[in-house]
């Protein structure tokens, strides 16, 4: 009965290679996040997703991209992996004010 | 720059202790998060606040909205309240572009 679940937790994977994070929440909520927290632990909002509405953070590279297939889910896709996209990755969802955070991907890109 | 400022940075404190984190932040906000990271990773949200002071358990968390500033306490503290805590806000203005996170306080209680 997890809220939000990730999938998968750990994922190690060599440069150049396409990936993708699934992000599933079974809470009903209208908004879904995507949030990177790179090797100094700083958390920086990539994506938010609200009833069709896509709102990316300027500084995500065009190689990130979010896609919802229905409401409980935002899967993020990663092209052309590099070095620098090595992080913890988490996924949101929320209603109001209040977030949920999904348990995170750690993603090592060698 | 939309900035959200933390101190301390690191907190090393005795068991039983009395600890205060601070957060600040440079412009009008919608809410305020305070934000738990275990060492495992996971992150538990706190408190939402908007103004005032919320408690929970051992843990009040209080709002200066003419300030832009909000402040973490915890009583008595103990060993398993060992964790990164961030403070986090959503800018008004509206829009879901989710939350302005500072760099977070490692806090350490000993034994």
């Amino acid at each position: 009965d997890t809220a939000v679940s990730q999938t998968p937790k750990y994922l190690v994977t060599q440069m150049g290679n396409d990936k993708s994070i699934k992000c599933e929440q079974n809470l009903g909520h209208d908004t879904m996040y995507w949030y990177k927290q790179d090797s100094k632990k700083f958390l920086k909002i990539m994506f938010s997703y609200n009833n069709k509405e896509l709102i990316i953070n300027e500084t995500v590279p065009n190689r990130f991209s979010p896609k919802s297939p229905d409401k409980a889910h935002l899967n993020l896709h990663i092209n052309s992996l590099e070095l620098g996209d090595s992080a913890v990755y988490f996924c949101a969802s929320s209603v109001s004010e209040t977030q949920y955070f999904g348990p995170g991907t750690r993603l090592l890109v060698l | 720059k939309n900035e959200v400022e933390q101190s301390p940075q690191n907190l090393t404190a005795q068991e039983g202790e009395f600890i205060t984190i601070n957060c600040s932040y440079s412009v009008g906000i919608s809410a305020l998060h305070w934000l738990q990271q275990h060492p495992g990773g996971g992150i538990v949200s706190l408190f939402m606040l908007s103004s005032g002071k919320k408690k929970h358990g051992r843990l009040i968390a209080t709002i200066n909205i003419q300030e832009k500033h909000s402040s973490l306490h915890i009583t008595a503290s103990h060993p398993r309240d060992s964790a990164v805590y961030i403070c986090a806000v959503r800018y008004s203005g509206g829009g879901a572009d989710g939350l302005t996170f500072g760099k977070g306080t490692h806090l350490i209680i000993q034994p």
